[in-house]
């Protein structure tokens, strides 16, 4: 069965440097997000991406955040300076279309020290 | 933006004991999604279910639409069921509830 792939699975960083993590979403998918889900906390919404380009962004999203599609089949989010309260497991995700079934990777797990 | 409630919070049951738990949510939605959030942290898809009813196995789901709940139902619980579970619902990207923790005692 098609999955979406992140990478790193982990990835441990000083306070003040820029992360990039990786997501390939299921190949026939056209929607990408990105969500977060700080350790005992619930999962939230950071970004979705259609067609090149963000369709919606939550409050969390703010400048320090980007995506991009550099290629076919990569999803990347980068985080410029990270912050230690930007520790969490970052969720990549995609669907068909935006009404449906959307499919979760395995998570990148970040730690901001 | 759109609120999600689930209930219970926590729930602790024996091996073989049934279960309902709820999600309620403060706006019409056009996508609905259970999932099983495992102790590896992975998200597992239960159900896509914006109305009507699914089963799969020793789960299933209820979405009614109109009373803007949805219920999903674990009959003949095993350990391997114990993890949180999520609603998620969204007019666009997906807002999650806060989960009910599930803990299947054998």
């Amino acid at each position: 069965e098609p999955e979406v792939t992140q990478t790193p699975s982990h990835q441990v960083t000083q306070m003040g440097q820029e992360v990039i993590l990786r997501c390939v979403p299921i190949s026939n998918h056209l929607y990408f997000y990105w969500y977060r889900q700080i350790l005992g906390q619930k999962v939230e919404f950071l970004v979705s991406f259609y067609n090149n380009e963000i369709s919606e962004k939550s409050e969390i999203f703010d400048d320090q955040f980007s995506v991009e599609r550099p290629d076919g089949s990569n999803f990347t989010l980068k985080i410029r300076s990270t912050k230690l309260e930007d520790s969490a497991m970052y969720f990549c995700a995609s669907s068909v279309s935006s009404g449906n079934t959307i499919y979760f990777g395995e998570g990148s797990w970040l730690t901001v020290v | 933006g759109i609120q999600v409630e689930q209930s219970p919070p926590d729930l602790i049951l024996q091996e073989g004991a049934n279960s309902t738990l709820q999600c309620n949510f403060s706006d019409s939605v056009n996508n609905l999604q259970w999932f099983h959030q495992n102790p590896w942290g992975q998200l597992i898809n239960l159900f896509y279910i914006p109305s009507g009813t699914k089963q799969n196995g020793r789960l299933s789901a209820t979405t009614v639409a109109t009373e803007r709940y949805s219920l999903l139902y674990i009959s003949s619980s095993q350990t391997t069921d114990s993890g949180v579970y999520f609603c998620a619902v969204a007019p666009s990207g997906l807002t999650f509830g806060k989960g009910t923790h599930l803990i299947i005692q054998p």
